[in-house]
Parts: structure tokens; sequence; C-alpha cells
């Protein structure tokens, strides 16, 4: 148990909705990260935020959205969904800017 | 751009000592993570190299080259409970640090 937690554990949703997931990092962790897993494939990082502030972003769509509130957890805005937004959703915290990241069991959506 | 390459897929058997090679093109690197994740699971964190050599935790072992571009893990005395796929990330500084992932290699270790 990494000690980052995610809620939903698994979402079911239409083409054209919104969802929002949650994240709530490790005690004392200052940096939330969010990935994007699809089939078979590695980890595409979303957006970074640090105590409050976004700090990176990857490759998130227009669509997508992030922030993180005061007491540092965080939630991450899917809207418009497609077929394609299906995938597992992971939440990564860490205690800086650049420390080690310890992964949340993530969340797997699945746009119907 | 980043890039990384790693086998897609190793086999061993149990009790072996398996190396899964990752090498990378990129610019800003700053160091080489290692992540294990089993299927359905979270990616757990392994190993870090930010300086050239080997690193050692338990049965397993991280190596990097900086001037190879190139980094392994080494996994001994293999059990079952290690089939899982393990991933190779670059921690890279472009402004900002971030951590790039490879696809994975899928290990499978049989009786």
């Amino acid at each position: 148990d990494s000690g980052v937690t995610q809620t939903p554990k698994h979402l079911i949703t239409a083409t054209g909705q919104r969802v929002t997931l949650r994240c709530s990092p490790r005690s004392g962790d200052l940096s939330v990260y969010w990935y994007q897993q699809s089939l078979d494939q590695g980890l595409q990082f979303l957006i970074q935020y640090y105590n409050g502030e976004e700090r990176a972003k990857g490759n998130i769509l227009e669509r997508f959205s992030a922030q993180q509130f005061p007491d540092l957890h965080s939630e991450l805005n899917l809207s418009s969904l497609e077929l394609g937004d299906s995938a597992l959703y992971f939440c990564a915290s860490s205690a800086g800017l650049t420390d080690t990241q310890y992964f949340g069991p993530g969340t797997r959506l699945t746009v119907l | 751009g980043q890039s990384l390459e790693q086998p897609s897929e190793v086999t061993a058997v149990e009790g072996a000592i398996v190396q899964i090679n990752c090498t990378y093109q990129t610019s800003g690197f700053y160091g080489l993570s290692w992540y294990q994740q089993h299927d359905g699971g979270a990616p757990t964190f392994l190993s870090y190299n930010g300086l050239d050599g080997l690193e050692e935790t338990g049965r397993f072992s991280s190596f990097l080259s900086r001037s190879d571009s190139y980094g392994y893990l080494l996994l001994q005395e293999l059990q079952m409970k290690d089939s899982a796929s393990y991933f190779c990330a670059v921690r890279v500084d472009t402004g900002f640090q971030k951590l790039v992932f490879g696809t994975g290699t899928r290990l499978l270790v049989s009786p």
C-alpha cells in the first residue's frame, strides 16, 4: 500500500459525459501527478501539481483539467468523453518536485 | 523529444537470473527509475539511478551508464510473484522535471 488513495476504483460512463477522478496523496507529500495508461501502453504523464499550483503539463487534452485543493487532494476532470479515453488513470505523489513518485491503485474508466 | 526502448517480453524460470535492458534518447537527462506493475495493479517503485553504476536492493539491482544512454534491471533468484511488467522511466528536466516511461517489459516466470 503506497499511501496514495484514488476514488472511484471503476467508472463506466457514456460518450459525451463528464467525470471527476479523485486522489489523496501520501501524508506530507506536496506533489501530485496524473497519468493515463491505455491497454498495453506505458504511462503517459498528464499533469503535475505542487502545493496547489500547476507545475508541469504533459500530453493532457484540452477536454481534461485538474486542480489541487488546499488540503492537497487533487481531482482530474474529464469532459466530452470519447471511446478512446477508456484507460486506467493513475495518480502519484511525491514529497517535493523531484522525489520518487508513489502511485495510487488507479481508476479504471470505461467509456461506452 | 524522448524515447525509450525495452524488450516487450522476457521469459525465465524460477530461481534464474534475468536482465531487462533499457536504452534511451533524451535531452535533459537526470536519472533512470524502474517500476514494477502487476496486472491491474499500480506501478511500484523499485529503484533509481542518478549516477553511473550499480544500485542493489535485495534480489533486484539496477545499473546505469550515462555515456551509453543505457541501463538495466537485474532480477535474481526469480520467484513466481516476480511475473509482472517492468517499466524503465527517465527523469528529465526540460524546464521542469518529469518522468517519461517506456512501454514496459512483460516478465513471465515459469516453474
